[in-house]
């Protein structure tokens, strides 16, 4: 039931743009996206909704294609402080249950 | 300032020795949730409350407990501790349910058990 995360790892010299999928084989009511860095807790960037609204980021933006299960996230003109581990989230279960499911998570490494 | 606070940060046990790792929220958020982070594996719900006194399992609850008698407490109980739980712990809150609102994460806890 966990989400799908691609790549695992991307490599990138600051600068350059970097996307980083999302999927689920069960309907996505919602999308969640956090950045962690080593050694901290994991951060808040954007919540993507059924219906296309997006609540967070102002640099990074995001995708939701609710039929096909997935979203992306968008890393453009990305700066050192890009670096660190993506993951995706999402809820699961029915409307009095929350339980939270994430995806195992991508690594950026952004290089000068 | 608004946060979430966990105690320990770092803890090494022993099998079989009881232990209570605290987490307390200022935020009055409705929602709370325990995490493990292991290597190649993400973040995993152990247990999540949607509110005082309401409490449900999460994906890998065996071996834990919690109790949510107050608001902003949400406290992780290894009652029996085991190697197999040696692991990056985080609690998060939310302000209610999770479809619209983000998650807030506590600094972690560190727990090695011998």
């Amino acid at each position: 039931q966990q989400p799908v995360q691609s790549p695992q790892a991307v490599i990138l010299r600051e600068g350059e743009d970097a996307v980083i999928n999302c999927s689920s084989s069960k309907a996505l009511y919602s999308v969640h996206w956090y950045r962690q860095k080593h050694g901290e807790a994991p951060v808040f960037l954007m919540i993507l909704l059924k219906g296309g609204e997006q609540k967070g980021h102002e640099k990074i933006s995001a995708s939701f294609n609710e039929k096909k299960q997935q979203s992306s996230l968008y890393l453009t003109a990305s700066q050192l402080s890009y670096s660190g581990t993506y993951f995706c989230g999402t809820e699961m279960g029915d409307n009095y249950g929350q339980n939270f499911v994430f995806g195992p998570g991508t690594r950026l490494s952004v290089l000068p | 300032e608004a946060q979430v606070t966990q105690n320990p940060r770092y803890l090494i046990t022993v099998t079989g020795k009881k232990l209570t790792v605290t987490c307390s929220q200022n935020m009055n958020h409705e929602y709370m949730s325990w995490y493990r982070q292991d290597p190649g594996l993400g973040l995993r719900q152990i247990y999540y409350s949607m509110n005082v006194e309401v409490t449900d399992k999460g994906d890998v609850p065996e071996g834990y407990k919690v109790s949510r008698k107050e608001k902003r407490n949400f406290p992780l109980i290894l009652e029996s501790p085991s190697p197999n739980q040696t692991s990056l712990y985080f609690c998060a809150s939310s302000i209610a349910g999770l479809s619209t609102d983000t998650q807030y994460f506590g600094p972690g806890t560190r727990l090695t058990v011998l």
